[in-house]
């Protein structure tokens, strides 16, 4: 089975720099996705990691260490429209497992 | 080169009705999946195409839970004789094959069962 744990929720400033964290423990692993959802809306694809390291998208960078079952995601200069829950999943042969997501507002 | 489209947005149903969700993916992806994301929850997987081919249906929740793929584009998830906590958004997603990376996803289909 799968089993991912990130926070529920998460607080921050505008400009203002936040890591989300993600733990798995999972029965198979084909790679780690985040992805990000506003409220009403399709979960929108942000990041992929299946080897160990920091990926580095614009404001976004998603990090893995596979030994830990831990990823983060680092969202930089932080803007109001950031305010969204971001899920966390594992991937085993093609089926996505998510996490619960966090709830992140950015506050002016 | 639309997305992924997903019909009805909104459906009320009276516990013990049949409904059915119909997705549109992108057209030419081999992959088709349908979650069942409830309110404040991550999403959760029903079940799983490709092609035709019901590859993984280990998601879904009970037997009233049907979803077909006939012709290896449009799918369709029925729900029968509906409960209230079958409420939740059903969301379908769709790869180009099953070693691709990115699902994209449509907007959704949420259910109210009274």
């Amino acid at each position: 089975g799968q089993n991912i744990d990130q926070p529920t929720e998460m607080t921050a400033t505008e400009g203002a720099i936040v890591q989300i964290n993600c733990t798995y423990q999972t029965s198979g692993f084909n790679g780690l996705f985040w992805y990000q959802q506003h409220a009403g809306e399709a979960p929108t694809f942000l990041s992929y990691n299946v080897l160990d390291g920091l990926e580095e998208k614009g404001r976004f960078s998603s990090f893995l260490s596979r030994s830990k079952g831990y990823s983060y995601l680092l969202l930089k200069e932080l803007q109001m429209k950031d305010s969204a829950s971001y899920l966390c999943a594992v991937r085993d042969e093609s089926t996505l497992t998510f996490g619960k997501g966090t709830m992140l507002l950015v506050s002016p | 080169g639309a997305g992924v489209s997903q019909s009805p947005r909104y459906k009320v149903a009276k516990r013990g009705q049949d409904v059915a969700l119909r997705c549109d993916p992108i057209s030419g992806h081999v992959s088709l999946f349908w979650y069942q994301q409830a309110l404040g929850q991550g999403p959760e997987f029903l079940t799983y195409f490709q092609n035709e081919a019901q590859l993984d249906k280990s998601g879904l929740p009970s037997d009233r839970f049907f979803a077909e793929r006939p012709e290896g584009s449009v799918s369709t998830l029925k729900i029968q004789r509906t409960q209230q906590e079958d409420s939740a958004v059903y969301l379908c997603a769709s790869s180009l094959n099953r070693g691709y990376n990115e699902q994209f996803f449509g907007p959704g289909t949420r259910l109210t069962v009274l």
